[in-house]
């Protein structure tokens, strides 16, 4: 089992939909990471959350600690927002900020 | 353009051969990790380095592979004698010193094909 796991692997929405990509980990964490992937293999981190809730425009992450669960939301969604969605966990075992992957969740959101 | 960036962004070799990569992070960033993104599977961890020291790495790392970051600023990561299970997106990612919860900024990666 792997220490980190999403679903769903792929989702494919309408325009407009409300979207929610889900995260669970197994390992005590200093950090949930929410980031974006777009074809040709870039990067960019979305949200850095420890507790809560997170909002920037549409995509809102919240974090529930005891349950060891994150979710990602993307409210009216728009086919720019396709792309792979990943969440990373940074293990407050050691403390140096390296992060353990989930498999990423392929999102398509079609006009 | 003040981003992490990596050169060569596209690679292709024989297999055998060697291959270098270079990774320059964000310039005040001492933190510096390298990843590898095999297809349709999220990104794991091989090694990371704090200003010139390689504190960590992932048992992924055999001995063909070595990193090193001589002066704390850019790094190199080198793959001998490259087999095709080493094709592979590598990333490099840069953060500020600090907590281990500092945001991660990633290059544009890497992309190893092993024929």
């Amino acid at each position: 089992k792997n220490e980190v796991e999403q679903s769903p692997q792929n989702l494919t929405a309408q325009e407009g939909e409300f979207i929610t990509i889900n995260c669970s980990y197994s390992v005590g964490i200093s950090a949930l990471h929410w980031l974006q992937q777009h074809p040709g293999g870039g990067i960019v981190s979305l949200f850095m959350l420890s507790s809560g809730k997170k909002k920037h425009g549409r995509l809102i992450a919240t974090i529930n600690i005891q349950e060891k669960h994150s979710s990602l939301h993307i409210t009216a969604s728009h086919p720019r927002d396709s792309a792979v969605y990943i969440c990373a966990a940074a293990s407050r075992a050691v403390n140096t900020g390296k992060l353990i992957f989930g498999q990423g969740t392929t999102l398509q959101v079609k006009p | 353009d003040t981003g992490v960036s990596q050169d060569p962004r596209h690679k292709i070799t024989k297999r055998g051969q060697n291959v270098t990569f270079r990774c320059d992070p964000i310039s005040e960033h001492n933190r510096l990790y390298w990843y590898r993104q095999t297809l349709g599977q999220g990104p794991e961890f091989l090694t990371y380095f704090q200003n010139e020291a390689q504190l960590e790495k992932s048992r992924l790392l055999s001995d063909r592979f070595s990193a090193e970051r001589p002066k704390g600023s850019f790094s190199t990561l080198e793959i001998q004698r490259t087999e095709q299970g080493d094709s592979a997106m590598y990333l490099c990612a840069s953060s500020r010193r600090g907590p281990s919860t500092d945001t991660q900024y990633f290059g544009p990666g890497t992309r190893l094909t092993v024929l």
